[in-house]
């Protein structure tokens, strides 16, 4: 069975600091995605990036970048430029099985931006 | 990206009742997911939804307990039959394709009293 793990339960930074949130998974699979989520106080998931895993070019969204390392099954969150906004539970989470929809999520990660 | 609508955004429950909660999609999709997210937990599948057939469920939830319609494409609902304290959580549907990311309604937080 797939797994996606999250070693920082919580981390807080300063306003305009740069953050990374680590995610390390296990798969046997060759093809897939990774997605990282969202989830804000307001409780709405919201899909802040995802990386195919053929794919060597690490995804980039605005702020957010993410560090994929497939042979080491590594995929970590870089937020540059932090906002109070930004203060949320980051979910990285992976199909469970190759092809499918449903997915599998980390325990998350509390962050907190301080002013 | 799908548009996602579920009703009841929030809702206090009595133990031993049930509660029917709605997802409505802005387009047809094939499947759609409820999960279940317990206080400062992360979320757990509870079951696939599949128009046509009964719905697929994950180890560790029943139908008798969790019961899902899915009366057509666009529509599911997720009843929380018998509701107990440990029932108290929030609630999300989502619609995705095949590797492509899923979009999130904006869940129903339950209370069970």
């Amino acid at each position: 069975a797939q797994t996606v793990t999250q070693s920082q339960p919580e981390m807080s930074v300063q306003e305009a600091e740069t953050v990374t949130l680590s995610c390390t998974y296990d798969t046997s699979e060759s093809n897939y995605y990774l997605f990282w989520y969202k989830q804000p106080p307001s409780r709405q998931m919201i899909l802040v990036i995802r990386q195919e895993a053929y794919k060597q070019q690490n995804a980039t969204e605005n702020r957010f970048s993410v560090n994929f390392q497939k042979a080491a099954k590594s995929f970590s969150l870089k937020i540059s430029d932090s906002q109070l906004g930004d203060t949320a539970m980051y979910f990285c989470a992976f199909p469970s099985i190759q092809g499918a929809q449903k997915l599998v999520f980390g325990q998350g990660t509390r962050l907190t931006i301080n002013p | 990206s799908a548009v996602i609508s579920q009703k009841p955004s929030r809702d206090i429950c009595q133990r031993g009742t049930s509660l029917t909660i709605q997802c409505q999609v802005d387009s047809q999709v094939t499947m759609m997911f409820w999960y279940r997210q317990q206080p400062g937990q992360s979320l757990t599948l509870i079951a696939t939804a599949n128009q046509g057939s009964e719905a697929t469920y994950e180890s560790g939830f029943v139908i008798d307990k969790f019961p899902i319609s899915r009366p057509n494409l666009t529509f599911s609902t997720l009843t929380v039959s018998n509701m107990s304290p440990e029932d108290s959580s929030i609630y999300l549907c989502s619609v995705g394709g095949t590797d492509q990311p899923q979009h999130f309604g904006d869940g129903t937080r339950l209370s069970i009293l």
